[in-house]
């Protein structure tokens, strides 16, 4: 079974609007965390938000905010105010056990969200 | 600069030839993680250490594929005899693990490196 599952290959977001890329996870273990990372056209991953399993309030950065629900397993992320730069790759990740045993990513498949101007 | 800095950036090489990457991390860092992403899709792990000590290996794709880190500092992923199935991007990332948490980070982060892509003809 995936551990991570993305189920929109591509997206299209207007300018300035809002827009929410789904993510469902897949564990036992009851210490977890997920990540969000963007990863442009260079190629370069890049770290945008993170929330922890016991956190208990949804994790936000700047327009970047995630949706948990834990109960239904799902990491949704949320870009407010979409920018043509935010134009990229978007990839939901697991890391499985507590931060401290720094443990490996499980990738999902992948996003790729297209801004129109 | 203090980032993740992979070498080379971009490798050709024929069928049947060996290639060796270069991994250096954020020099505080004692992870080191190996991934290997294939086009359209989300990273794969493949190995990673603590210090010099490797402590995930499985995941490996294959005995051709082997990783050091010698000194607890660099790192190189070495895959023999190549493939045309091995043409991918190469991925690093390094995080800290353990220490003080205002440094570590309350979530261990791990920060990527801008990747090798190989391309295998």
């Amino acid at each position: 079974a995936q551990k991570i599952t993305q189920t929109q290959p591509g997206m299209f977001v207007q300018e300035k609007e809002a827009v929410t890329l789904d993510c469902t996870y897949d564990t036992s273990d009851p210490s977890y965390g997920l990540f969000w990372y963007k990863q442009p056209s260079s190629g370069e991953m890049i770290f945008l938000i993170y929330q922890g399993s016991y956190d208990q309030q949804n994790a936000t950065e700047g327009r970047y905010s995630l949706n948990f629900q834990k109960a239904r397993k799902s990491a949704n992320l949320v870009i407010s105010a979409s920018q043509l730069g935010d134009s990229a790759m978007y990839f939901c990740a697991m890391r499985e056990g507590p931060g401290n045993a720094g443990n490996m990513l499980t990738f999902g498949g992948g996003t790729r969200l297209m801004v129109k101007p | 600069d203090t980032g993740v800095s992979q070498d080379p950036r971009h490798k050709i090489t024929k069928r049947g030839q060996n290639v060796t990457f270069r991994c250096d991390p954020i020099s505080e860092h004692n992870r080191l993680y190996w991934y290997r992403q294939t086009l359209g899709q989300g990273p794969e792990f493949l190995t990673y250490f603590q210090n010099e000590a490797q402590l995930e290996k499985s995941r490996l794709l294959s005995d051709r594929f082997s990783a050091e880190r010698p000194k607890g500092s660099f790192s190189t992923l070495e895959i023999q005899r190549t493939e045309q199935g091995d043409s991918a991007m190469y991925l690093c990332a390094s995080s800290l693990v353990g220490g003080i948490e205002e440094l570590a980070g309350r979530n261990n982060e791990q920060f990527f490196g801008p990747g090798t892509r190989l391309t295998v003809l």
